[in-house]
């Protein structure tokens, strides 16, 4: 059975930093490309960033690009994001969702960690 | 960026009735859509990719059509557990990777 499990969300203040984690199971880690998507409370879906097999092309929508930064360890079947600088704008759930390849679909996706953004 | 544009907001209807959901992209996506199902509390859900393709373990009762900047999804008989939010997604011109601002299915 594919899980995606994250992790570590929590309050952090603004200008803060956080790293949430994604730890996968169920099926070959290494083959699919990965995103991060959020969603602030009450809102709609945002997708935030990507990152393919071999972590050699990361992508990120702007609002976070600069402050953001995406990676993996596939010897440990886990994704990172790493959250700097962050404003009340960024409290959402995150959730990791697997890619079979390049934004084509989110076919499997983990159940969210919040991150909330306060003073 | 691609802006994606969801119509109703709101669908009022009683369970065995059928829904048309609707996604507008605001240029050219080709096949390029996908959609998702939320239920409060929940994770999203693939139901179709690539406008017309059911993901895994999705009932029949599902279906995508559309091309180019209109598409469809349609649920033909309501179930209890269709009641959810829906949302479109794009996949032809990215980064970004964008999402519409979904459709609410509610009991009528």
């Amino acid at each position: 059975e594919v899980q995606l499990v994250e992790s570590g969300g929590g309050l952090v203040q603004p200008g803060g930093s956080l790293t949430i984690s994604c730890s996968a199971s169920g099926f070959t880690f290494s083959s699919y490309e990965m995103n991060w998507v959020r969603q602030a409370p009450g809102k709609a879906l945002e997708w935030v960033s990507y990152i393919d097999r071999s972590a050699s092309r990361m992508e990120y929508a702007d609002s976070v690009k600069g402050r953001f930064t995406v990676s993996r360890d596939n010897a440990k079947n886990s994704l990172y994001l790493q959250m700097n600088s962050v404003t009340a704008e960024d409290t959402a759930f995150y959730y990791c969702a697997r890619d079979p390849h390049s934004g084509s679909r989110f076919d499997s996706w983990g159940q969210g960690t919040l991150v909330t953004v306060s003073s | 960026e691609v802006v994606l544009t969801q119509s109703p907001a709101t669908l009022s209807l009683s369970p065995g009735e059928r829904a048309t959901l609707s996604c507008r992209a605001s240029q050219s996506v080709d096949i390029y859509l996908a959609w998702y199902q939320q239920k409060p509390g929940q994770a999203p859900r693939l139901l179709i990719y690539d406008a017309s393709n059911r993901a895994t373990g999705i009932p029949a009762r599902f279906s995508g059509s559309g091309s180019g900047t209109d598409f469809t999804l349609t649920i033909s008989s309501l179930q209890p557990e269709d009641f959810a939010v829906y949302y479109c997604q794009q996949r032809k011109y990215w980064p970004p990777l964008t999402f519409g601002g979904g459709t609410k299915v509610e009991i009528k």
